[in-house]
């Protein structure tokens, strides 16, 4: 049971490069989330997901653009990468419930230059 | 909007020492709040989380977090911290009662615990 996984771990970009981050959970959860982890600012939610087939905005979702074509993976694009978009990314999955626990990958350390 | 605040950014305690981290929610309904950490390169981890019941609620590693409704507050409290324990802690709640399982977090806070 490997949980949440991410990749890549580490990606370089130039500016206006494209690139996809893949989140995968064996889990079972039908909710995913990606996030974005700056310094001094916490997390932010990028994009959601509460099943297979669906996606939807969160705090910054400007520039990012994501697929949940599978229930075990939820994928994150960048279709133009922007020095702004240098980042940890996190991914997350649960289950609906009381409680709503999340459980997180690893993360993507990415830098755009 | 709903936000969660975190009052200290960077934290520096001795070993041994007493740890309380301060957060406050702004929603006023029912909400589901949780601790997480995260040590140095690692992924965010459960601390331990409220929603219902006694408001005291223990969590991993001896910490502990107490649910005040009327202050919209959620403190970690650690009695005697380890040098294990540096780390960032977040604390986080749930929008608008959990409709859609979406957290929202604070900025965190930075400990430092000195051997």
């Amino acid at each position: 049971n490997a949980g949440v996984t991410q990749t890549p771990k580490f990606r370089v970009l130039k500016t206006g490069q494209s690139m996809t981050l893949l989140c995968a959970q064996d889990m079972n959860h039908e909710y995913m989330y990606w996030y974005r982890q700056d310094p001094g600012m916490g997390l932010r939610l990028i994009h959601y997901s509460v099943g297979e087939g669906t996606t939807a905005k969160g705090e910054v979702p400007d520039g990012y653009n994501v697929s949940r074509l599978k229930k075990q993976n939820f994928l994150l694009g960048l279709e133009s990468a922007a020095p702004s978009q240098t980042s940890v990314y996190f991914c997350a999955s649960t289950n609906p419930g009381q409680t709503y626990e999340q459980y997180f990958g690893p993360g993507t350390r990415l830098t755009v230059t | 909007a709903q936000s969660v605040s975190q009052h200290n950014h960077h934290v520096i305690l001795s070993e041994a020492a007493s740890l309380e981290l301060g957060c406050n929610y702004s929603y006023g309904g029912t909400v589901n709040l949780f601790w997480y950490v995260q040590y140095p390169g690692q992924h965010l981890q459960l601390l331990l989380k409220y929603f219902s019941g006694d408001p005291l609620v223990k969590g991993i590693k001896g910490f502990e977090a107490e649910f005040i409704k009327s202050k919209f507050s959620f403190n970690l409290r650690k009695p005697s911290v380890q040098w294990s324990d540096t780390a960032e802690y977040f604390c986080a709640s749930d929008y608008y009662g959990g409709s859609q399982g979406n957290l929202i977090f604070g900025k965190g806070t930075k400990l430092s615990v000195k051997p």
